[in-house]
Formats: structure tokens, C-alpha cells, sequence
């Protein structure tokens, strides 16, 4: 039972523009969420997180976007940059379970 | 600071054969330990957690089994491995909080 997806495994951007990765879930009682972004042949490295009683988080170029009616998180960098190119997992978490649930991935793409 | 070492980096081992991961953290105590992995295209499956030593919890039934003799050593083992083995194995520790740090990760192939 995948209880976080990223629908998407790759998306190509172009520098400059924006970037709007997504990620959805299915367990109500998740009420942390985080985005991790990770090159090949190296750990995951955490990027930005949000808890529930938000619906935005905001750093540097980085934005969070929680829909809790929805069940869906977004990623959004702006602008996109091509250091940005890697794989970005999100997580999701119940506080105080000690644990957290990632997505997929999605490989994003940064074009010059 | 905190760090954590994972090694090694690497490792082609023959089906059958054992394993040993090794994973330290430094500059913090009792934190919780984890070990994740990554199967080509795939995401990350949490194998095993830690809130302590000799404290394990295994999230998927399978041909691994993880150990913690000290505080800040998590290891990952297996007695037979089998090519499903093969993959990218992470260590992780939180300090009880949410936000996880990850090691560089081991790249394990079984042939």
C-alpha cells in the first residue's frame, strides 16, 4: 500500500522558469511533510518541511504547498536553476511515530 | 556537528554469500537510526528503525536483519543474499524530531 505517490517520475523544465513538483497522499493522520532532493550515488538531503496547521512554507526559492483537503503537497522552485536537476522524494510523517513514508521520486530536469 | 559515515560505498558480493553494512553517527546521542533502501526506480522502503540500543523494528519481512550494539552504530545483515538484494542501502538518524540526515549511501550488487 504506497501511502505517498509521485505520480510523475520526470519532469523537464526549462532554466528560469519554474518548477512545480507534486506528491499526494492517502493517510489522513499524516501531519508532517518534507521534500528531500538527492543526486546519483549520494544520500537524500532534506530541502523543506511543513506541518499541518500550514498550508505554506516559504524558503528562498523554495515553496511548500500543502492541500490537507486534497491530500496533496507540491514542490515549487523558482527560478529553476541546473543545479536543481536531481530527484526529489517527498515524506510524510505522523509526529511522534519516529518514522517517515516517502514518495517515489521524481527526477527533475533543468534545461539550459 | 553532527555526521554520519556509511561504508563501504561499494560492494559486489556472489548470492549466498553474507553481508555486513556498517553505519556510525557522530556528535550526537541516542539518536534514532534508520536503514532505508533504494531499488533501481523506486523510491526509498524504509528496512529497519531504532529508537535505541537493541531496540529494532523491521518494516518489511525479508532476508535482512539489523542490529544496534551501541548508540551510534546501526548495522544491516544478512546471513544468504539474493540477487533481489541488490540496491542502494541508506543510513539515516533523526534526533528524535522529523527531519531525517542521510548517509552517502552503499551500492550493493549480488551476482
Amino acid at each position: 500500500d504506497q501511502q505517498v505517490k509521485q505520480n510523475s517520475p520526470s519532469l523537464s523544465v526549462q532554466e528560469g522558469r519554474i518548477s512545480i513538483l507534486n506528491c499526494d497522499y492517502t493517510n489522513s493522520m499524516f501531519d508532517y511533510f518534507l521534500w528531500y532532493k538527492k543526486y546519483p550515488a549520494e544520500g537524500p538531503t532534506f530541502l523543506i518541511s511543513i506541518s499541518s496547521i500550514k498550508d505554506k512554507n516559504e524558503d528562498g526559492r523554495f515553496t511548500v504547498f500543502l492541500n490537507k483537503s486534497a491530500k496533496h503537497l507540491s514542490l515549487h522552485i523558482v527560478p529553476s536553476q541546473p543545479g536543481d536537476s536531481a530527484v526529489y522524494f517527498c515524506a510524510a510523517a505522523i509526529q511522534g511515530a519516529q518514522k517517515l513514508v516517502f514518495g517515489q521520486g521524481t527526477r527533475l530536469t533543468i534545461n539550459p | 556537528s553532527q555526521t554520519i559515515h556509511q561504508w563501504p560505498a561499494t560492494l559486489v558480493q556472489p548470492v549466498g554469500s553474507p553481508l555486513s553494512l556498517e553505519c556510525t553517527v557522530e556528535g550526537t546521542s541516542n539518536p534514532n537510526l534508520y536503514w532505508y533502501r533504494q531499488a533501481a526506480g523506486r523510491g526509498l522502503q524504509l528496512l529497519f528503525y531504532s529508537v535505541g540500543i537493541g531496540q529494532i523494528s523491521s518494516e518489511v519481512p525479508q532476508n535482512l536483519s539489523a542490529s544496534r550494539p551501541q548508540d551510534r552504530q546501526f548495522i544491516l545483515s544478512s546471513k544468504k543474499l539474493l540477487l533481489s538484494d541488490s540496491g542502494f542501502y541508506l543510513c539515516a538518524w533523526s534526533d528524535r524530531g522529523l527531519e531525517a540526515f542521510f548517509g552517502q549511501g552503499t551500492r550493493l550488487t549480488v551476482v
